[in-house]
Parts: structure tokens; C-alpha cells; sequence
């Protein structure tokens, strides 16, 4: 079985231009996470699809990201414009169902540098 | 606030020798713990998992953790390190709903010869 897949695994971008990441979750599961890595800090969370509605994007930073998870599959997370603060590694996870008893699977996550 | 501290940003242990490394949490309901590895260029990989019961829970790759309520800690251990147990590990908490996993900053492990 696939796990979560992310891709790119590297992007660099100037600052002010668009980037686009791409995350596939395991097959069949419902629950897609976003976090986010900043260099030298935890790791954060974004937000929390079930299937392809919004559950909880208390973690999202501003109104420059834009998460979407059309058909429930596939997840997309957008920022624009980049800024030189939101270079870090983006991880993306998926869960059979929500709660703490089902462990959330994470992919490899994408690096992202703004310059 | 909720958080999760893990004190030691590097540490380096002989292979053979013994570890633990150290988690300490606040949260203010039940809190469900979790240690994670991350070996370069994969996932985050969940090794084991707190959430009631006996108070020390076994994993995979030989690791084990303790929780202990009075001191808010989890710490991770493993009696014997090889050289493949070289990543970074993170602790993380979460409440019963278990979306949003809190993370601490992790810890990175070197294995010496």
C-alpha cells in the first residue's frame, strides 16, 4: 500500500511569486492534515480536511494560503504571494478517521524556500 | 498554553549504550502523547503511543516511553542504540479529538561507533 505522497519534494521561489503543493493521502482516507516546519521550530498545524470540507484551519497564518481538497482525494496547498517567512517544510498527513486513537500517517514533506 | 518541550536539540550516544530522551508537556485536559522518527529524506514515523493504562508503553525498534503524570513528562528510551536509530524524533500531544497534533522541537540523534 502507497503512503502519503507529496510533491515537489523541493521548490525555491522568489519572493512574491506563486507555489502550489500538492499532497495524495493514503487511499481511502478520509482525514488530510496540513502542518508546517519553520527552520528551527516545531512543527505546526494548518489545517484538517475530512473528505473535502474544512473541518479546522485555526493553524492556517493569513488569507496569502489557500488549502483545497476537491473530490476528497488529492490536496493542494497554495501560497501567493510567497513570502521570504513562509520558506520552511511543509507536511502533509492522512488518518483512517479522526481522533487521537487513529495514528495520522505523514508524508516526506516539501521543502520550500523563498529567496 | 498548550506545548511540548523536548530540552536537548542534539544529542550523540555510542552504539550499544542506552537512551532517553526527554519530553515534557502542558496540556490541560487528558493528554494523548506520541513519539514520532523522522529518518532523513521520509516521513514522520510514529513509534509508540500514550493514552491510558499502564504507564509504560512499548514500541517499535525496540523503544519504550513512560509517562508520568506528576511531572508532565514522556520521556523515550531504548536500552541498546544502533547505528540506524540515527533521526530526529519528536514528541507531540494531542487531546481525545486528535486532530491537531502539537509538537515539540524535536530531537536529533547521532549514533557514534
Amino acid at each position: 500500500e502507497a503512503g502519503v505522497t507529496q510533491f515537489p519534494s523541493h521548490s525555491v521561489i522568489e519572493k512574491g511569486q506563486t507555489v502550489t503543493l500538492r499532497c495524495d493521502p493514503i487511499s481511502g482516507h478520509d482525514n488530510l492534515y496540513w502542518y508546517r516546519r519553520v527552520m528551527g521550530k516545531e512543527i505546526k498545524f494548518l489545517l484538517h480536511f475530512v473528505k473535502e470540507s474544512k473541518q479546522d484551519e485555526s493553524g492556517m497564518p493569513n488569507n496569502r494560503f489557500l488549502a483545497e481538497r476537491t473530490g476528497g482525494t488529492y490536496s493542494t496547498l497554495k501560497v501567493q504571494p510567497a513570502e521570504l517567512e513562509d520558506s520552511g517544510v511543509y507536511f502533509c498527513a492522512s488518518s483512517l478517521t479522526a481522533g487521537a486513537y487513529n495514528e495520522q500517517f505523514f508524508g516526506p514533506g516539501t521543502r520550500l524556500t523563498v529567496l | 498554553a498548550q506545548s511540548v518541550t523536548q530540552p536537548d536539540i542534539h544529542i550523540t550516544v555510542s552504539e550499544g549504550a542506552s537512551l532517553e530522551l526527554r519530553c515534557n508537556y502542558s496540556y490541560g485536559a487528558t493528554p494523548y502523547l506520541f513519539w514520532y522518527v523522522q529518518s532523513p529524506g521520509q516521513g514522520l514515523q510514529l513509534l509508540l503511543k500514550y493514552f491510558s493504562g499502564d504507564t509504560l508503553v512499548q514500541g517499535i525498534k525496540g523503544f519504550e516511553a513512560e509517562f508520568k503524570r506528576s511531572q508532565s513528562s514522556f520521556n523515550l528510551r531504548k536500552p541498546s542504540v544502533h547505528w540506524s536509530d540515527a533521526a530526529e524524533y519528536f514528541c507531540a500531544v494531542s487531546g481525545q479529538a486528535g486532530t491537531a497534533l502539537i509538537f515539540g522541537k524535536g530531537t536529533t540523534l547521532s549514533v557514534s561507533s
